[in-house]
């Protein structure tokens, strides 16, 4: 079955430093979404990108991210700054249309 | 955005046992999905459930869109359903907070 990749597994990084986290969705599909949980709490919704734009976004998508389609195949989340409260697992999902998602294993991002 | 609500929050079962897991919405929905998390965090599509009821295997679901809520049951659970459950309107993509599953032995 079609899987999203994602890359790190696992990152770790100093307070104010840039992270980009990496996804590869599956190739059919035309919609993505990022979304972040931190341990212990629910799954929040951060983007969705659909024809190289942006198509929604949470109030946690604040200006410290940003997210972009470099190629045919990469969809990227980049956190400019990062803070302590950025620790979080980051899943990335594709989907053929607004409809089933498929999630990635997602990517935890630790801050010091 | 679509307020998800989920219940019961959390729940202990005994191997074997059966149990309903319940998503309501704020607003109606034309489509839903349900969702499993494992003990290792990973996401699983359980199903993607617009109306009426699923079934796969010993899990289904049933959502009545009209009455804005949806339904997982679970039946003659296994150690390896445990983990938590989530539910989320596809057109909102925002998440319930989950029900926490654990089955005992």
């Amino acid at each position: 079955e079609p899987e999203v990749t994602q890359t790190p597994s696992h990152q770790v990084t100093q307070m104010g430093q840039e992270v980009i986290l990496r996804c590869v969705p599956i190739s059919n599909h035309l919609y993505f979404y990022w979304y972040r949980q931190i341990l212990g709490q629910k799954v929040e919704f951060l983007v969705s990108f659909y024809n190289n734009e942006i198509s929604e976004k949470s109030e946690i998508f604040d200006d410290q991210f940003s997210v972009e389609r470099p190629d045919g195949s990469n969809f990227t989340l980049k956190i400019r700054s990062t803070k302590l409260e950025d620790s979080a697992m980051y899943f990335c999902a594709s989907s053929e249309g607004t409809q089933k998602l498929t999630f990635g294993a997602g990517s935890r991002l630790t801050v010091l | 955005g679509i307020q998800v609500e989920q219940s019961p929050p959390d729940l202990i079962l005994q191997e074997g046992a059966n149990s309903t897991l319940r998503c309501n919405f704020s607003d109606s929905v034309n489509n839903l999905q349900w969702f499993h998390q494992n003990p290792w965090g990973q996401l699983i599509n359980l199903f993607y459930i617009p109306s009426g009821t699923k079934q796969n295997g010993r899990l289904s679901a049933t959502t009545v869109a009209t009455e804005r809520y949806s339904l997982l049951y679970i039946s003659s659970s296994q150690t390896t359903d445990s983990g938590v459950y989530f539910c989320a309107p596809v057109r909102d993509m925002r998440f319930g907070a989950g029900t926490r599953l654990t089955v005992k032995p």
